[in-house]
């Protein structure tokens, strides 16, 4: 298996921009977790997906972050308007529900 | 929901020198619990896991973590750091439908 696949591996955007972050599961995993590390803020929990349903998205710092599973083997995490304060590595990882998790190997995200 | 306390935020050795990281969470259930580490530059990739059993669990690269269930602690322990070990380490608990991160200690080891 190829493991987890994030795209893009860097992205960058200027302020008010749209910004869409894909992710492929592992096949077979049934949990999927978007997560955002930044320097000042560490490893922060956004949202995840049990069987394609988003269980706690209490992470999701505002309205302008949206994430989506329409099927096992896909997520987004999409950023509308992006702003300075969203520049961050974005992590998708997947498991088997409580089990280990796999990391991809993130998105660097910069928003001038 | 659960918690996951990480007491050290940066913890700085010498080569040779022994290592134990902390771990608490608070959950009272039946948990399963990991230790993850991440090299700079790099994602995280797990070093260890606790399931059941034998509560002392041996990972890779020569670490081991004790579950102490009355303490509700997963320490992690290494006898002899190397200058390669320098990294962050997050331990993660998940139980009762829920999985959650410590905020991660930074390792520095010195050569």
């Amino acid at each position: 298996d190829a493991g987890v696949i994030q795209s893009p591996r860097h992205e960058v955007t200027e302020m008010g921009q749209e910004v869409t972050l894909r992710c492929k599961p592992i096949s077979g995993h049934n949990s999927l977790f978007w997560y955002r590390q930044t320097m000042m803020r560490g490893l922060e929990l956004l949202i995840y997906f049990n069987n394609n349903v988003p269980i706690d998205d209490s992470g999701m710092p505002e309205d302008r972050f949206s994430a989506k599973m329409p099927n096992a083997s896909f997520s987004t995490l999409k950023i509308q308007p992006s702003e300075p304060r969203d520049s961050a590595v974005y992590f998708c990882a997947s498991s088997i529900w409580g089990d280990e998790q796999y990391f991809g190997p993130g998105t660097r995200l910069t928003v001038t | 929901a659960q918690s996951v306390s990480q007491h050290n935020h940066h913890v700085i050795l010498s080569e040779a020198a022994s290592l134990e990281l902390g771990c608490n969470y608070s959950y009272g259930g039946t948990v399963n619990l990991f230790w993850y580490v991440q090299y700079p530059g790099q994602h995280l990739q797990l070093l260890l896991k606790y399931f059941s059993g034998d509560p002392l669990v041996k990972g890779i690269k020569g670490f081991e973590a004790e579950f102490i269930k009355s303490k509700f602690s997963f320490n992690l322990r290494k006898p002899s750091v190397q200058w390669s070990d320098t990294a962050e380490y997050f331990c993660a608990v998940s139980g009762n439908n829920d999985m959650r991160f410590g905020a991660g200690t930074r390792l520095t080891v010195k050569p």
